[in-house]
């Protein structure tokens, strides 16, 4: 799987968007990003994901460049309990094949202040 | 529908003793996955299963044993008990799709 970097911290003010870069430099054809976060004592919690088209659920979107050696998950209206560890994985889909596990990097904790 | 549940919370355990996680999924998934997360690092995978009957190793397999006889449920068990496997455990699931599921975790702590 492609490594990701990511920025250690960032902060928001609630309300705001908040903006979440990845930089997935060495990423393949087949391999898609995906975005968890964890709130603080909990478990890991899927947000979204994507191939090369921008995505948009219920809880954010994730732009992806057109290179694809980028992207940035957007909370549109970041509230306080948005706060939490936000992870970017980059992976190829399973597929039946035997890649099934996520690699979760130090990802980002992301700070909403009042 | 619970989603994934994990029995027990918490745990503490004196080294050498032994005991088993229970993780349950009521989402009729195939695959189930238990992680360890330890103070100031990502997870890391322990052991997956991707069906009932069948078990594989992740990347920090030594020292814990799985099992996996109902598509369910997924077991860990630790056999003797050392203060590295004090953790965070956390087991998950998904189907084909690949968004994994995860359960709240148990804090394991082995004096």
């Amino acid at each position: 799987d492609a490594k990701t970097t990511q920025p250690t911290s960032m902060d928001c003010a609630e309300g705001r968007a908040a903006n979440l870069p990845c930089n997935h430099s060495t990423i393949s054809g087949n391999e898609y990003v995906y975005w968890y976060r964890q709130i603080h004592s909990q478990g890991p919690q899927y947000i979204i994901h994507g191939l090369k088209n921008n995505e948009t659920n219920e809880m954010a979107s994730l732009i992806i460049t057109e290179d694809r050696k980028s992207s940035t998950l957007i909370l549109p209206h970041a509230t306080l309990r948005d706060t939490a560890v936000y992870y970017c994985i980059v992976r190829v889909a399973s597929s039946g094949g035997s890649n099934y596990k996520l690699t979760f990097g130090k990802g980002t904790l992301l700070t909403v202040n009042p | 529908n619970a989603g994934v549940t994990q029995t027990p919370k918490f745990r503490v355990l004196k080294t050498g003793q032994s005991m088993t996680l229970l993780c349950a999924q009521d989402m009729n998934h195939e695959y189930m996955y238990w992680y360890r997360q330890d103070p100031g690092m990502g997870l890391r995978l322990i052991h997956y299963s991707v069906g009932e009957g069948t078990t594989a190793k992740g990347e920090v397999p030594d020292g814990y044993n799985v099992s996996r006889l109902k598509k369910q449920n997924f077991l860990l068990g630790l056999e003797s008990a050392a203060p590295s496997q004090t953790s965070v455990y956390f087991c998950a699931s998904s189907d084909r799709t690949d968004t994994q599921y995860f359960g709240p975790g148990t804090r394991l702590t082995v004096l």
